[in-house]
């Protein structure tokens, strides 16, 4: 079954300390790419990869960092994390191109820090 | 500056009624695709349709279609004959293109409950 998963998929854990959420698709595509869902805020993209070894950037990267050795797996890691970070995350993954392509969403990642 | 716009914070329709979801977006590039994706209580996302943006017939999955009206810049989302499981968080998005890569922007999100 062609899928995004995503571990834990929820976590209550502690200002300060080091966290990594994984995330793994099985359908072989370039494109993975990481989002936070806030209230009022809809979601917003904080990295992105379009292949291996190509990260960058999206448009609320800081606090977060991301690697992508392989091309089935894009891990989120949270160095410090602080409470402004409590969120639901989402990793999405896709072809890239063809530009008609949807984005497939993981379940989803709802974290909390205290 | 909002890239997609959903003016409609949360909307109360009866059951087998149809109903329609505002989202007004800002582009200034020629080739764009436009996106509806529904969260229900459980969380995750779920694809419904999408448009191209030289699509000239407007696109429909099911009792889903899209109002596309590109001189306005608007993607409303269409549900025919509303049922109770229809009740989710509707988000509307557009695909940007970004150093050759997608990127979807995504509106605030409208909630919507069908009420029997």
């Amino acid at each position: 079954e062609a899928q995004v998963t995503q571990n834990p998929r929820y976590l209550i854990t502690v200002t300060g300390k080091k966290l990594t959420v994984t995330c793994s698709q099985n359908m072989n595509h370039e494109y993975m790419s990481w989002y936070r869902q806030d209230p009022g805020l809809g979601l917003r993209q904080i990295y992105y990869s379009m292949n291996v070894e190509v990260t960058d950037k999206g448009d609320v990267p800081e606090g977060y960092k991301v690697s992508r050795k392989e091309k089935r797996n894009f891990p989120l890691i949270l160095e410090s994390p602080s409470p402004n970070q409590t969120s639901l995350y989402f990793c999405a993954s896709s072809f890239s191109p063809p530009r008609t392509d949807t984005q497939y969403f993981g379940p989803g990642t709802r974290l909390t820090v205290l | 500056a909002q890239k997609i716009t959903q003016t409609q914070p949360g909307m109360f329709v009866q059951e087998k009624e149809a109903v329609t979801l505002d989202c007004t977006y800002d582009t200034s590039d020629q080739s764009y695709g436009l996106f509806w994706y529904k969260q229900p209580s459980s969380g995750e996302m779920i694809f419904l349709i999408y448009q191209g943006s030289y699509d000239e017939q407007n696109a429909t999955e099911g009792r889903y279609s899209l109002n596309f009206q590109k001189a306005r810049k608007s993607a409303n989302l269409v549900i025919s004959a509303s049922q109770l499981g229809d009740s989710a968080m509707y988000f509307c998005a557009m695909r940007e293109a970004l150093k050759g890569a997608q990127k979807l922007v995504f509106g605030q999100g409208t909630r919507l409950t069908i009420n029997p």
